[in-house]
């Protein structure tokens, strides 16, 4: 069964940090591109970073830019999302999600809460 | 950067209607345009992408079309399990974006 498992979320302070695992299963996650994607309390969907099967691409949106970073050990089935310098804002659901050209996020983690929060 | 614009906000139908949604890009993005479901409490589900692709499974009442910057999602004979909210995401360029979505309530 083809599955996306996603660890690592929590209450964390305002400038603190968090990664986020995302681990593949049923499936091998390097032949697959690999967002991130998260949701506001209330909120809508966001992307915040999409990475390219070998880690040599690298996307994000502006209000993460120098503050997260994405990667992925392939090895491990695994990609990460690495989470610094935290906001409050940044507090909701994130989720991982594969992607092919063409059809993106056919299959999404189950979703990790992050609260950013004094 | 394209920005994604998802009208009307909010849909209130009956079962059985046929509602349509559209989503408008500020630029062309081809049919790089997909459509997803998102039910309270759960994880977002893919039903159509390249515009009009029906994704396997998704029952044939979903049908999508459009191309350029205007695009639309619509249900035909609207069933109980389809009152949800719908999202639009373009994925022609980087940043992606996702319209704001269009919740579906019973009217």
């Amino acid at each position: 069964e083809v599955q996306l498992v996603q660890s690592g979320g929590g209450l964390v302070q305002p400038g603190g940090s968090r990664r986020l695992s995302c681990e593949a299963s049923g499936f091998t996650l390097g032949l697959f591109w690999v967002t991130w994607v998260r949701q506001g309390p209330g909120k809508g969907l966001e992307w915040v970073a999409t990475i390219k099967q070998d880690g040599s691409e690298k996307y994000y949106v502006d209000s993460v830019k120098g503050r997260f970073t994405i990667s992925r050990d392939n090895a491990k089935n695994s990609v990460y999302l690495q989470m610094n310098s935290l906001r409050v804002e940044d507090t909701g659901v994130y989720y991982c999600a594969r992607e092919r050209p063409l059809a993106p996020y056919d299959y999404w983690g189950q979703g990790t809460l992050v609260t950013v929060s004094s | 950067d394209i920005q994604t614009t998802q009208s009307p906000s909010v849909v209130s139908a009956s079962v059985g209607d046929t509602i349509t949604m559209t989503c408008r890009t500020s630029q062309a993005v081809s049919n790089y345009l997909a459509w997803f479901q998102q039910k309270p409490g759960t994880v977002p589900k893919r039903l159509i992408y390249i515009s009009s692709s029906l994704q396997s499974g998704v029952p044939s009442r979903f049908s999508g079309s459009g191309s350029g910057t205007e695009f639309t999602l619509t249900i035909t004979n609207l069933q109980p399990e389809d009152f949800a909210t719908y999202y639009c995401l373009q994925h022609a360029s980087y940043p992606r974006t996702f319209g704001q979505g269009t919740k579906v309530d019973l009217k």
